[in-house]
């Protein structure tokens, strides 16, 4: 157990709809990060904040969007869904902007589009 | 542009025939190397953490080395609990951003 915990563990919809992904991150983590894995592309990294504040930006759609709140759990909102966005997403965290610290992933969010 | 390749893409073992995994990386300002191993639909579990060419990291039958060019997971007379995806990952100070590679996938048969 990481202790990083996301919510829900699976996520069925159809195309067209929004749906938000929770991650809370260890205790004293600071940094919580997004990803996407889904079968042909591997781990793809979305997106980063730092202690409520964005910090590093990956290949992330302009349909998707998250923040991170005051108590450090963050929200991976997904927009105008297609078939193509089905996949794992992964959380992780890490004590601090990231600079060569490991990272701790979460169970992950299994979204299905139909 | 940054880059990481991890090789083969699957291995099968049989138990206690040892062997390596490679990840090759092109990076500007390699700032740290991940090894991770992630268990099908689970997510990836922190293995290793190397910082310079020539740092060696081992934890029971798994050793990580790292060069200026790439680093190797060295898997000493696997066992079948072995079997998983093994994913590689560097921070860049170029980018400051982790980039993962695709992935081995091990099968260790008993």
């Amino acid at each position: 157990d990481s202790g990083v915990t996301q919510t829900p563990k699976h996520l069925i919809t159809a195309t067209g709809q929004r749906v938000t992904l929770r991650c809370s991150p260890r205790s004293g983590d600071l940094s919580v990060y997004w990803y996407q894995q889904s079968l042909d592309q591997g781990l793809q990294f979305l997106i980063q904040y730092y202690n409520g504040e964005e910090r590093a930006k990956g290949n992330i759609l302009e349909r998707f969007s998250a923040q991170q709140f005051p108590d450090l759990h963050s929200e991976l909102n997904l927009s105008s869904l297609e078939l193509g966005d089905s996949a794992l997403y992964f959380c992780a965290s890490s004590p601090t902007t990231g600079g060569g610290n490991e990272q701790f992933f979460g169970p992950g969010t299994r979204l299905t589009v139909l | 542009e940054d880059q990481v390749t991890q090789s083969p893409e699957a291995l099968r073992l049989q138990e206690g025939e040892s062997s390596s995994l490679n990840c090759s990386y092109t990076v500007s300002g390699l700032r740290g190397l991940f090894w991770y191993r992630q268990d099908p639909g689970k997510g990836p579990e922190f293995l290793f953490t190397l910082y310079s060419a020539g740092e060696e990291k081992e934890k029971e039958r798994l050793k990580a080395t790292l060069t200026k060019k790439e680093s190797f997971l060295h898997i000493t007379a696997p066992k079948p609990e072995d079997s998983a995806t093994y994913l590689c990952a560097v921070f860049t100070s170029g980018t400051y951003k982790y980039i993962f590679g695709t992935g081995t996938r091990l099968k260790v048969l008993a």
